[in-house]
């Protein structure tokens, strides 16, 4: 099975802290992606890298940062969280165009 | 405006009973669509995906169907268990877009006893 994992459930911070969201997946897959999920909106994709040391712009890059510095981790960053980026945080994993494999997501509170 | 729209928002049903969910999208040009589950708590699991060629695709007690002329998706399901209480998420993928994916807002199904 494949498996997705992101380091946190829950967490909360408080503005303009910098914040670090972990993922990581075990099927060597190459695509890795960042998403967001808000009421109403589905999911908005942030960044998505196909290799190591690679990353792409999403649809609602502005204040976040990534980094693919190994094959089976990607990190989200949050440089200055805001409140408007209090969220449901999901990591997804594919192998070329097929299937992506979400994990469990992170609820990230600012406050 | 979202380019996958799904309705309704949300929807109870009882135990047993069947329900539709529909999708209508406008990305284009279309390369396949996929319906995901997702529990509450949980991240989106994939059910079924078709392309432009298929116009029916069962996964258990779940069928999603697929008109590509109106654009237009539905997922049916049959015989509702308690566990299908969740959100149904359809998504659609671009050609020549590369990996990414459209989403639509999603439907909550609660089934109740």
């Amino acid at each position: 099975d494949v498996k997705v994992t992101q380091s946190s459930r829950y967490l909360v911070k408080r503005t303009g802290e910098k914040v670090f969201l972990e993922c990581v997946q075990d099927m060597d897959h190459e695509n890795m992606f960042w998403y967001r999920q808000d009421p109403g909106l589905g999911l908005r994709l942030i960044y998505f890298s196909y290799d190591v040391k690679m990353k792409e712009k999403g649809d609602i890059p502005e204040g976040y940062s990534v980094s693919r510095e190994k094959k089976e981790r990607f990190s989200l960053i949050l440089e200055s969280a805001s409140t408007n980026q209090t969220s449901m945080y999901l990591c997804a994993s594919s192998f070329d165009r097929g299937v992506q494999y979400f994990g469990a997501g992170t609820r990230l509170s600012v406050l | 405006k979202n380019q996958v729209e799904q309705s309704p928002q949300s929807l109870i049903i009882l135990e047993g009973k069947n329900c539709t969910l529909q999708c209508n999208y406008t990305v284009s040009p279309f390369s396949n669509l996929r319906w995901y589950k997702q529990d509450t708590g949980r991240g989106p699991v994939s059910l079924t995906i078709m392309t432009f060629s298929e116009n029916t695709k069962s996964n258990g007690r779940y069928t999603a169907t697929l008109d590509a002329d109106t654009k237009q998706s539905s997922l049916h399901i049959t015989a509702s268990q308690l566990s299908d209480s969740a959100s149904y998420i359809c998504v659609v993928r671009i050609k020549a877009a590369g990996n990414k994916l459209t989403f639509g807002g999603g439907t909550r199904v609660l089934v109740k006893p």
